[in-house]
């Protein structure tokens, strides 16, 4: 069982905006801001999309924002293109030095 | 370029031992905590283990269920990561993924199939 509850999936047409939400608890989500998300593509490793929230890394497009509010943090994807068709996992740190991951949400452009 | 090769993957019996590795090239590898992440087939990600640099003491942290069974050591002369596994389950069958950093993963190596079965 994951620590972090994300849907199983969620889609949306190209050009459309979608937001994949990933919850968790104050001592994890809620206590920290070091919620990341990582982009998968089928057969291929993780890819960092958003880290410490809402921060991007060099080279991620801006269609990708990341928030939080209480214990739940969201993913959004801007302006929908083909490509981003892929599984989104969130993580957060958890203390005592543990991390969890989100059970993953497999985007679709319809 | 960082890149992050991991090694040593394979098939195992349940109760064996298998050690995996993480050669690492383009980053200051002493500078960095290191992670180790897996994906079991058709499952998600789970954080297996992090090590910090030798700076911050070095210390290795674990998931509960590997914690015990598992060890993370760092060669720093030879920019190598190490993951130690022994008392292996069935459950343990999963790509392992080396990764740099903890909390936020930034580079990942293309990861490492271990197949736990009799």
């Amino acid at each position: 069982q994951s620590a972090l509850t994300q849907p199983p999936s969620a889609s949306g047409s190209p050009g459309q905006s979608v937001t994949i939400s990933c919850t968790g608890t104050s001592s994890d989500i809620g206590g920290y801001n070091y919620v990341s998300w990582y982009q998968q593509h089928p057969g291929k490793a993780p890819k960092l999309m958003i880290y410490e929230v809402s921060k991007r890394p060099s080279g991620v497009p801006d269609r990708f924002s990341g928030s939080k509010s209480g214990n739940t943090a969201s993913l959004t994807v801007s302006g929908l293109q083909a490509e981003d068709e892929a599984d989104y996992y969130c993580s957060s740190y958890a203390g005592s030095n543990n991390l969890g991951f989100g059970g993953g949400t497999k985007l679709t452009v319809l | 370029e960082v890149q992050l090769v991991e090694s040593g993957g394979g098939l195992v019996k349940p109760g064996g031992s298998l050690r995996l590795s993480c050669a690492a090239s383009g980053f200051t590898f002493t500078n960095a905590w290191m992670s180790w992440v897996r994906q079991a087939p058709g499952k998600g990600l789970e954080w297996v283990g992090r090590i910090k640099n030798k700076a911050d003491g070095g210390t290795a942290d674990y998931a509960a269920p590997v914690k015990g069974r598992f060890t993370l050591s760092r060669d720093d002369s030879k920019n190598m990561l190490s993951l130690q596994m022994d008392s292996l389950r069935t459950e343990d069958t999963a790509v392992y993924y080396c990764a740099t950093g903890w909390a936020t993963m930034s580079n990942w190596g293309q990861g490492a199939l271990v197949t736990v079965s009799s």
